[in-house]
């Protein structure tokens, strides 16, 4: 299967707290996995990507937690800010036929997140 | 540097008409990847070109097609619109499509 669940679907939390974003995936072939920020009127912006040979990725306050054995990967922002206040999708990829192109990602339903100042 | 470019912004179609959206990608960028975006769909994936040619496809009908130009210009055309293509049509660029993509601002189109 291709499909990428996300959960929750909204999320609201105070500033100067932690937005955690879950996602789990079926298909064992992808080995690729973004996280897109999405702002109104814009398109998504890459935030962080990690791939399955590490568990964990930082980035400034943004981290992936991936867990390969339960298929499942997720967003952690830390002393979220209003203006961290957007649409997360998470996404993941396998590469095609020939091994050149991560360019098909499969994108979860995505998460609203709120922080209320 | 400049992003990438998507003409039009928005577009109002009848149903029927054909329609044709044009992306540029960032300078260097040989790869260009299109999505449709709905609120009840989310987003999904059209196709994706590297070097003129197509590597990747989505599962939309034939309605909806695409080309690259030898400058990594790519364009899409759906033809005999119907209300349900009504939608933000995003493009993504990337250098080679094994790395991040980098997403335009969207034409959104709507068909009445």
């Amino acid at each position: 299967q291709q499909q990428v669940k996300q959960s929750p679907q909204s999320l609201i939390v105070q500033k100067g707290g932690i937005s955690i974003i879950n996602c789990a995936y079926e298909n064992t072939a992808f080995d690729y996995f973004p996280w897109y920020q999405q702002f109104p009127g814009k398109g998504p912006a890459l935030l962080i990507a990690i791939r399955p040979d590490v568990s964990e990725k930082k980035e400034g306050r943004f981290t992936i937690s991936f867990n390969k054995s339960a298929k499942q990967f997720s967003l952690h922002i830390m002393d979220s800010q209003p203006g961290d206040s957007a649409t997360y999708f998470c996404a993941a990829s396998s590469a095609n036929a020939g091994g050149t192109s991560y360019g098909k990602l499969t994108f979860g339903q995505g998460t609203i997140l709120t922080v209320h100042p | 540097k400049a992003g990438v470019t998507q003409t039009p912004r928005y577009l109002i179609k009848t149903r029927g008409q054909q329609v044709t959206l044009s992306c540029s990608p960032i300078s260097g960028h040989r790869s260009v990847s299109w999505y449709q975006q709905t609120p009840g769909q989310g987003l999904q994936f059209l196709f994706e070109y590297f070097s003129e040619t197509q590597r990747n496809k989505g599962n939309f009908p034939g309605r909806f097609s695409g080309r690259q130009f030898s400058n990594s210009r790519s364009e899409m055309n759906v033809s005999t619109l119907e209300l349900g293509d009504s939608a933000l049509y995003l493009c993504a660029s990337s250098k080679r499509g094994q790395d991040g993509y980098t997403f335009g601002s969207g034409t959104r189109l709507t068909v009445v």
